[in-house]
């Protein structure tokens, strides 16, 4: 069974600038929701989305957004790019998202931000 | 969620058991308690999680203390690719995708 696959593993952009980064979750996962992890602030959530609606929300400007897709996979975007985004970005999906499942995180994404 | 409080690291040898603690007295009586380690360069794996009752699966055993402000992962026979940051978690209901990750216990396994 194929995990969760983020897209691309690496990218270096600069401040200013626009990133997407992708996600494909498990065949059959619903739940697909975004994590920023640094050195400095941990892991912290981003947002969340099951069934293309935003299901929750962390405490992120609204440079930051994302969507689904009706096949579940899912899209962030940061736009106007600044130094401070430079992070490992992480894709976690879960079948509905409760509490009662796991979650299957990917590799992520490192964002270089010059 | 509930605020969880681990141990920064924590060391054992290879092939003896690991409890790894984790301490959430505010939890409420229907937060789940989850467990994920992260290895260097990866991204985090769910390991194991429960509500009330201790819970076993092949990777873990998740002890919950009766009044639930604590638990504790017993791995049972630690290996060198057990090395890892080991999360705690609580995410509340209704907003149980939210996990909210403390800085974790950092395990080191030696020969």
């Amino acid at each position: 069974k194929a995990g969760v696959t983020q897209t691309p593993r690496y990218l270096i952009k600069t401040r200013g600038q626009q990133v997407t980064l992708s996600c494909s979750p498990i065949s059959g996962h619903r739940s697909v929701s975004w994590y920023q992890q640094t050195p400095g602030q941990g892991l912290q959530f981003l947002f969340e989305y099951f069934s293309e609606t935003q299901r929750n929300k962390g405490n992120f400007p609204g440079r930051f957004s994302g969507r689904q897709f009706s096949n579940s996979r899912s899209e962030m975007n940061v736009s106007t790019l600044e130094l401070g985004d430079s992070a490992l970005y992480l894709c976690a999906s879960s079948p509905v998202g409760g509490p009662n499942y796991g979650y299957t995180f990917g590799s992520g994404t490192r964002l270089t931000v010059v | 969620d509930a605020k969880t409080t681990q141990p920064n690291s924590m060391e054992s040898n290879e092939e003896e058991p690991v409890h790894l603690p984790c301490n959430h007295s505010t939890i409420s009586g229907t937060d789940y308690i989850h467990w994920y380690r992260q290895l260097p360069s990866q991204g985090p794996e769910y390991v194991i999680h429960g509500l009330t009752s201790n819970v076993n699966n092949r990777m873990a055993s998740l002890a919950i203390a009766e009044d639930r402000k604590s638990s504790t992962l017993i791995l049972h026979r630690a290996t060198l690719r057990d090395a890892a940051v080991y999360y705690c978690t609580t995410p509340a209901t209704g907003t149980a995708s939210k996990l909210t990750f403390g800085t974790g216990t950092r395990l080191q396994v030696t020969l």
